[in-house]
């Protein structure tokens, strides 16, 4: 069975800091990859996605950054933390089936806070 | 990004009544709707998804799409205090992008 992985799990960081969160799938193949974020009490937005190692997709221009190293490596990145980066970073992965259908599965997350 | 909207609630029930959710989208060519169940603190779990017009059972759920209404429902049976917590709809565009409306807050009451 599939299995994603996040850490850390909560991270506390000052603002101007470096971010490097990190996410990685068990159990399949060539997934395609999500990170999203969750402000507190919003809904989730969609910040990056991948359909292959070094091809990342931005959907929000901002001061985060992703890469994907590996198959099942995705890697959320900051060189400088602000205040408006906290939130709950969620990864996400799916794989597709047929035309249209693929269901998405979410990690546990991390949860930031930037002070 | 594309709109997905739902009532942010809150929604109260009664234990063993129905729970009604609604979720409307904006893209037309949206292929793929789910709805994923998220109690506080905590990642989002998928609870159903539907990818044709009509009805979808699964257990106590059912998922309802209108891709001609651009709407799309979730009912849950015989509510349950352990149901309580924030739903959200989720609509797959063309492409690789999922898109998650702000969730409705549901609460059942014993």
């Amino acid at each position: 069975s599939q299995t994603i992985h996040q850490w850390p799990a909560t991270l506390v960081q000052p603002v101007g800091s470096p971010l490097s969160l990190e996410c990685t799938v068990e159990g399949t193949s060539n997934p395609n990859l999500y990170w999203y974020r969750q402000a507190a009490g919003r809904g989730l937005q969609l910040l990056f996605y991948s359909v292959g190692i070094g091809q990342i997709s931005s959907e929000v221009p901002q001061n985060l950054s992703a890469s994907r190293p590996q198959d099942r490596q995705f890697i959320l990145s900051s060189k400088k933390l602000l205040l408006s980066d906290s939130g709950f970073y969620l990864c996400a992965w799916s794989v597709l089936r047929l035309a249209g259908k693929n269901e998405q599965f979410f990690g546990p997350g991390t949860r930031l806070t930037v002070l | 990004q594309k709109e997905v909207e739902q009532n942010s609630g809150p929604l109260s029930v009664p234990e063993g009544a129905i729970a009604s959710l609604n979720c409307t989208y904006s893209d037309r060519g949206s292929q793929s709707f789910f709805w994923y169940r998220q109690y506080s603190g905590k990642s989002p779990e998928l609870i159903m998804f539907i990818y044709s017009n009509g009805d979808k059972e699964d257990g106590r759920f059912t998922a309802q799409l209108n891709k001609a209404s651009q709407y799309v429902s979730l009912l849950i049976r015989d509510s349950q205090p352990s149901d309580s917590a924030t739903y959200l709809c989720a609509v797959k565009v063309p492409g690789n992008q999922f898109y998650f409306g702000t969730g409705t807050s549901l609460t059942v009451i014993p």
